[in-house]
């Protein structure tokens, strides 16, 4: 799977979107870009995925650059309860007959500010 | 939908003892995922099932750990005898296997060996 870089940490203010980067520049055609987020003391929750269009649900929204090689993670009205750290995942889809792990880098803290 | 269920959510022993993490993934689920997470590594896998049998099991740290899947609606990790380094959080998570799926993590059980 390939390796993707977030910065750090980020701020964001209450109320305005957070835009989260991730650099993947290696990523293969059959890769997906998957975001996930962990609030402090709870489990992983997935957030989106998307392969090459741009993706929205009712959490987020996923812009991914044309050439595929970055992608941003848009939380359009941000509140303090989206305090995580977030994490960028590229992965291979699952074949038939097996499914994948998920393998966690560092993520982005982002920190919603009142 | 009750989601992921680990047990118990917080251990305390000491070194030498036998401990036991259990975990109930959501129902209709066919792959689990055993993660460990702790300041100095992040989140790793440990180990996943898919139809309750192990596929990868190289994450797990050595021979004092071991995990079953007796059947769809359970798991249990061991550790014996523990360690004082083994002392992390332990999420399960469950997937539904198709090319794209997304993984449910449980609320973790943070373990602390003495």
């Amino acid at each position: 799977d390939a390796k993707t870089t977030q910065p750090t940490s980020m701020d964001c203010a209450e109320g305005r979107a957070a835009n989260l980067p991730c650099n993947h520049s290696t990523i293969s055609g059959n890769e997906y870009v998957y975001w996930y987020r962990q609030i402090h003391s709870q489990g992983p929750q997935y957030i989106i995925h998307g392969l090459k269009n741009n993706e929205t649900n009712e959490m987020a929204s996923l812009i991914i650059t044309e050439d595929r090689k970055s992608s941003t993670l848009i939380l359009p009205h941000a509140t303090l309860r989206d305090t995580a750290v977030y994490y960028c995942i590229v992965r291979v889809a699952a074949t038939s007959g097996s499914a994948r792990q998920l393998t966690f880098g560092s993520g982005t803290q982002l920190t919603v500010l009142p | 939908d009750a989601g992921v269920i680990q047990s118990p959510r917080h251990e305390v022993t000491e070194m030498g003892q036998e401990v036991t993490l259990r975990c109930k993934p959501i129902s209709g689920h066919n792959s689990l995922f055993w993660y460990r997470q702790t300041m100095m590594r992040g989140l790793e896998l440990l180990i996943y099932f898919n139809n309750n049998v192990p596929i990868d099991d190289s994450g797990m740290p050595e021979d004092r750990f071991s995990a079953k899947m007796p059947n769809a609606s359970f798991s249990t990790l061991k550790i014996q005898p523990s360690e004082p380094r083994d002392s992390a959080v332990y999420f399960c998570a469950s997937s539904y296997r198709t090319s794209q799926e997304t993984q449910y993590f449980g609320p973790g059980t943070r373990l602390l060996v003495l």
